[in-house]
C-alpha cells in the first residue's frame, strides 16, 4: 500500500510569507504528527491530530498550526515566516494514536527554506 | 528539548564489523523505538521495544532496554555500506521524543 506522501517536496519562500504544507498518510491510518528537523535543535514535535481533532502540540509558536481533514489527511501552516523556519518538516501517520505502542512511518519530507 | 541521548554522535566502522549505538532518555516510556534516516530523507522505522521487555531482534539489529538505567541500546551485526545512515532513539509517550541521532558510516 502506499506510503506517506508529503507535498511539495520542496519550497522556497520569503520572510514575512506564509506557507501551507500537505500530508496524507497511509490509508487507514488516523492519526498524523507533524515534526520539525533542523541541524541545530534536531526532531522537534510539532502537533498530533487524530480524527480531525489535535491531541498534543509542542513548544511552537502560534505561527505554526495545522489540521486534519475527514479523510485524515492534514496540512500544517506556517505564517509571517522567519528565517529560522527554515527546516525538513516531517510527517507521520500511524494507525492509533501516539502512546499506545503503534510504530510511526514518515514521509520523505518538505525540506523548506526562507530567504 | 530533546528526551533521549544517543551516543557516540558518530561512529565509523569497516564493513563486516558490529556497530553499537547506545541511547539515554530521561522519563518513564510507554516503549522505545529506533528509526534510520538516510541523508535529508524522511524516517524509517527499525523496531519497537515496549517498556516490559529487555531485548528484541530484528534480522540483524538487537534492541535491549534497560528501564532501572533509562538506557537502551542498538546493535547492528554484519555491517553493510548500505547501514551508513543517521539512527535515532524515540521515547514514546504521548509523542514521540528524538534523540540527536548517532551519525553511522560504513566504509568498505
Amino acid at each position: 500500500k502506499a506510503g506517506v506522501t508529503q507535498t511539495p517536496r520542496y519550497l522556497i519562500k520569503t520572510r514575512g510569507q506564509q506557507v501551507t504544507l500537505s500530508c496524507s498518510p497511509i490509508s487507514g491510518h488516523r492519526s498524523v504528527s507533524w515534526y520539525q528537523q533542523t541541524p541545530g535543535q534536531g526532531l522537534q514535535f510539532l502537533f498530533e491530530y487524530f480524527s480531525e481533532t489535535q491531541r498534543n502540540k509542542g513548544n511552537f509558536p502560534g505561527r505554526f498550526s495545522g489540521r486534519q481533514f475527514s479523510n485524515s489527511r492534514s496540512e500544517m501552516n506556517v505564517s509571517t515566516l522567519e528565517l529560522g523556519d527554515s527546516a525538513l518538516y516531517l510527517c507521520a501517520s500511524s494507525a492509533t494514536v501516539t502512546g499506545l505502542n503503534t510504530e510511526a512511518f514518515f514521509g520523505q519530507g518538505t525540506r523548506l527554506t526562507v530567504v | 528539548s530533546q528526551q533521549g541521548e544517543e551516543d557516540p554522535q558518530a561512529l565509523s566502522i569497516q564493513e563486516g564489523e558490529n556497530a553499537t549505538m547506545n541511547c539515554s532518555y530521561k522519563t518513564s516510556i510507554n516503549n522505545l523505538q529506533w528509526y534510520r534516516q538516510n541523508s535529508g530523507r524522511g524516517l524509517v522505522h527499525l523496531i519497537l521495544i515496549r517498556s516490559n521487555e529487555r531485548e528484541k531482534h530484528s534480522g540483524r539489529l538487537r534492541v535491549t532496554l534497560d528501564t532501572s538505567k533509562k538506557s537502551s541500546s542498538l546493535l547492528i551485526t554484519a555491517s553493510r555500506a548500505a547501514d551508513t545512515a543517521s539512527y535515532f532513539c524515540a521515547t514514546d509517550a504521548k509523542k514521540l521524543v528524538f534523540g540527536q541521532g548517532t551519525r553511522l558510516t560504513i566504509n568498505p
